[in-house]
């Protein structure tokens, strides 16, 4: 069964210092792997995708994920964390041709000033 | 980008009424749609598929006669809660796609059942 793993509940994380937001799956077949950020009573805004090609993906904000497929990894990162990253991240999956996404629990971020 | 709306942002009924919650893709036709519901400081459940024109698929656990979804066209899907509870108060969000494996998502619906 396909599966999504966000381990941490919360990552708090010091301004302009870099951020690891982490996220491991579980999928038959080729795994597509996105990020979503999402802030107070407002949907989910996307950040980044990997379908295929490059293992590093960049994305939306600054924000970057490497794709790791022997550690069946998708950690979402960025170099230098703003206030306004301060938000609740999840990852999901979804398996080439169909259109489900299985959604991890969520992190919340928490970038102090 | 492609833009998915949700209407109303925000609705209050009384329980033992009915609720619909529509979802439209703006700029593009949206072969499926999905539905979500979220609690508070907790994860997207989906809750159905809806296919244009065909009746939705809902997940396990999930009440049809309760949560009616109607996909009468490419842009336009609806969610009606029906005789709704306390209990039926969250956060609904809905997603669309136009054939590409990303969903695109609206902004949610938050109801409250008094």
């Amino acid at each position: 069964a396909q599966s999504v793993a966000q381990p941490e509940d919360q990552v708090n994380v010091a301004e302009g210092n870099p951020l690891t937001v982490k996220c491991t799956y579980s999928v038959s077949g080729n795994p597509y792997l996105f990020w979503y950020v999402q802030y107070p009573n407002r949907g989910l805004q996307f950040l980044l995708k990997y379908i295929t090609g490059d293992n590093l993906v960049k994305g939306s904000y600054g924000f970057e994920a490497e794709f790791n497929k022997s550690q069946t990894s998708f950690h979402l990162k960025k170099p230098s964390a703003l206030v306004s990253d301060s938000a609740l991240y999840f990852c999901a999956v979804a398996t080439s041709g169909t259109y489900k996404y299985i959604f991890g629990t969520g992190t919340r971020l928490k970038v102090l000033a | 980008g492609a833009v998915v709306s949700q209407h109303p942002s925000r609705v209050i009924c009384k329980s033992g009424t009915s609720v619909k919650i529509e979802c439209r893709s703006l700029d593009f036709q949206a072969t499926t749609m999905f539905w979500y519901r979220q609690f508070p400081k907790q994860s997207l459940m989906l809750m159905a598929t809806s296919n244009e024109g065909s009746k939705a698929t809902y997940e396990q656990g999930v009440e049809k006669d309760k949560f009616l979804i109607n996909h009468a066209s490419l842009t336009l899907s609806t969610l009606t809660v029906t005789s709704a509870h306390p209990e039926d108060s969250s956060f609904y969000i809905c997603s669309a796609t136009g054939g590409s494996d990303e969903q695109f998502f609206g902004p949610g619906t938050r109801l409250t059942v008094l």
